[in-house]
């Protein structure tokens, strides 16, 4: 079965220094790979998808990257605002169902 | 084109009632997923449908819970004779039919149960 994990759990940064958040997983027989943000409260809003075939996605400040042979995901976060602290969660679908990593809690300090 | 639309995004129910959570997916979405999410917890998947198809309910308990996704209208969760246990937020995600499986995936707002 395939098991996603996010690595920091938790991440505190001061405003405008650059990030990265990691994914792992198991199983690299994956067809896309997907970040999303998770405000309190709030539903997922999805950021960056990346199909399998591909090795980074962008936008705007946001870059994700996959290596499907290694099982890992990073999402890098440039210069980053406090109306980034969010949880972000990283998911992998393997065609019809997706496994969603823990999260990262990330707050980004004024 | 309007995202995946939850109603209600509160209930309130007492021990014993019935909760019935409704998921409209985005326009030109057939796949629907259900996910439930207690605090400081992860998502957990609960039941994946097609219109009129359940195709995974793996993550669903065998009692007292059940989903649909008719022809026409929402996707209903629905959950009868409510526990404690049951407080939580339930989100609805939908995604579109492609060659390889589903593809993106969109989340509603998300409806939250407390259980009296």
């Amino acid at each position: 079965k395939q098991e996603v994990t996010q690595i920091p759990a938790a991440l505190s940064v001061p405003e405008g220094e650059n990030l990265v958040l990691n994914c792992s997983f198991t199983d690299s027989a994956i067809y896309n790979l997907q970040w999303f943000r998770q405000d309190p409260g709030k539903g997922l809003t999805s950021l960056l998808l990346i199909q399998s075939s591909q090795r980074e996605q962008t936008s705007g400040r946001l870059n994700a990257s996959l290596d499907k042979s290694s099982g890992r995901s990073t999402l890098y976060i440039a210069a980053s605002q406090p109306g980034d602290s969010a949880t972000y969660l990283c998911a992998v679908t393997t065609g019809n169902q997706f496994y969603f990593g823990t999260g990262t809690s990330l707050t980004v300090i004024p | 084109n309007a995202g995946v639309m939850q109603n209600p995004r509160h209930l309130v129910r007492r021990r014993g009632q019935e909760a019935r959570l409704r998921c409209s997916p985005m326009k030109g979405h057939s796949h629907v997923y259900w996910y439930r999410q207690l605090p400081e917890e992860g998502l957990k998947f609960m039941v994946y449908l097609q219109k009129e198809n359940i195709i995974d309910e793996s993550g669903m308990p065998k009692e007292r819970f059940s989903a649909e996704f008719p022809k026409e209208g929402p996707s209903i969760l629905r959950i009868q004779q409510v526990v404690r246990g049951d407080s939580a937020a339930y989100f609805c995600a939908s995604s579109p039919l492609i060659a390889q499986g589903a593809g993106e995936l969109f989340f509603g707002e998300g409806s939250r149960l407390t259980v009296l």
